[in-house]
């Protein structure tokens, strides 16, 4: 299976800072990358489909780049309600996850 | 608008069995395929498989072969996951989530505990 590596694992961050986090994949996945921000209780939500496309209603403060084994998920300004688990996951081959990167308030 | 609706909170004992639903209404059930992931607590996110929902096969990844049953009633636009012999680490939430990952069922929590 491919493995997927999620840095950092927490990020502690304040309101209307730019954030990058990072996603890399053990073997090329080209553009086959999600983003999902997940909220204490709640389910997964998609951010960012093949690695660059914003799903629809998602902030565009939110953006997705890379291709092959390097992605990164931007959030151009940080908000309050990103509080949250952000996970990146591949679908180029057997779905898998990273571990997550938990975003906290400064 | 579009829905996955699961069951509820389950309290289960080791070696007892149960079966999650994940009700979908909104779209036309068989245009996707339904998939289930499993998180357990203060982890993260586990691939389980998916279902063919028009044709009804599973396919299941390497650690849920062995205990993990997914099912449909198509006329009703559920799915199903059953577990069965359930053991202390299937202590998690499950989520349905149709093939394009842009709608989730809630989520389940599952608890199972002597």
């Amino acid at each position: 299976d491919i493995q997927m590596t999620q840095s950092p694992s927490l990020l502690s961050a304040s309101v209307g800072d730019r954030v990058t986090l990072s996603c890399k994949a053990s073997q090329s996945i080209y553009s086959s990358l999600a983003w999902y921000q997940q909220k204490l209780g709640e389910a997964p939500k998609l951010l960012i489909y093949s690695a660059n496309s914003l799903q629809t209603g998602i902030p565009s403060r939110f953006s997705g780049s890379g291709y092959g084994t390097d992605f990164t998920l931007t959030i151009s300004s940080l908000q309050p309600e990103d509080v949250a688990t952000y996970f990146c996951h591949q679908y180029y081959s057997w779905p898998t996850f990273g571990a997550g990167t938990k975003l906290e308030l400064k | 608008q579009i829905q996955l609706v699961q069951s509820g909170p389950e309290l289960k004992k080791p070696g007892e069995s149960l079966k999650i639903s994940c009700k979908a209404s909104g779209y036309t059930f068989t245009d996707y395929a339904m998939q289930w992931v499993k998180q357990a607590p203060g982890k993260g996110l586990q691939y389980m498989g998916w279902i063919n929902t028009q044709t009804g096969k599973p396919t299941y990844a390497d650690d849920f072969k062995e205990r993990f049953v997914f099912s449909l009633e198509t006329s009703a636009s559920t799915a199903y996951l059953q577990i069965n012999n359930l053991k202390n680490e299937d202590t998690a939430t499950y989520f349905c989530a149709r093939s394009t990952t842009d709608y989730w069922g809630q989520g389940v929590m599952v608890t199972v505990s002597s």
